[in-house]
């Protein structure tokens, strides 16, 4: 089985621009969650969608958005680009929404504001 | 709120020696424990979990990890490091309840041949 995907894999704004970040779990999965990586740091969490609605929201700014379509893919949204949203975005998918269920990441995006 | 120290930024381990990577953390709860690795430029690939039962945990490639309450730790650890286990090193908790994982800073681990 495929595991989870992101597209695309580099992407590169400037600031004030916005960008649409894409992600399909793996089959079967019902859960996405979006995190930050900037580098030298461990992943932060932004958000969890869950059966189509958000779940859990992490200490981000309005700025970033997210939604899950019927099939579970998810799109995150970041308006208003900043220098500091620089970072490598991760996509994780599991079969539930809460508990000792594994959390699987795709390769991830790699933004880069100038 | 739930949290995750990773102590060390660099363990440099000879090739065949055994190799221990720090982890400890912080639940209001019950933890779920987690251990992920990457490689430069990529994402993260699971390792293993502790959920409940045996406190020692099996997960791939040989690696395994410890639960400990009383310390409040999960050690990673691998009996004879392989030059290509250098890597970043993540050590995660979740929760019961919580839909979100906490991250430490990670290791790097540098295996010297």
């Amino acid at each position: 089985d495929a595991g989870v995907t992101q597209s695309p894999t580099h992407l590169i704004k400037t600031r004030g621009q916005h960008v649409t970040l894409r992600c399909s779990p793996i089959s079967g999965h019902k859960s996405v969650s979006w995190y930050q990586q900037v580098l030298g740091q461990g992943p932060q969490f932004i958000f969890q969608y869950y059966e189509k609605e958000e779940r859990g929201r992490g200490n981000f700014p309005d700025r970033f958005s997210a939604r899950q379509f019927p099939n579970y893919s998810s799109e995150l949204n970041v308006n208003a680009l900043l220098l500091g949203d620089s970072a490598l975005y991760l996509c994780a998918s599991s079969s539930y929404r809460t508990g000792g269920d594994t959390q699987y990441f795709g390769p991830g995006t790699r933004l880069t504001v100038l | 709120a739930q949290s995750v120290a990773q102590p060390e930024d660099q363990v440099n381990v000879a090739e065949g020696n055994p190799l221990t990577v720090k982890c400890t953390y912080s639940v209001s709860g019950n933890p779920y424990l987690f251990w992920y690795v990457q490689y430069p430029n990529r994402g993260l690939q699971f390792l293993l979990k502790y959920i409940t039962g045996d406190n020692l945990v099996k997960g791939s490639y040989g690696f395994e990890a410890e639960f400990n309450k009383s310390q409040t730790s999960f050690h990673l650890k691998k009996p004879s490091a392989l030059v290509s286990d250098s890597a970043l090193y993540f050590c995660a908790v979740r929760d019961y309840g919580n839909n979100r994982l906490a991250f430490g800073k990670g290791n790097q681990v540098v295996v010297i041949p």
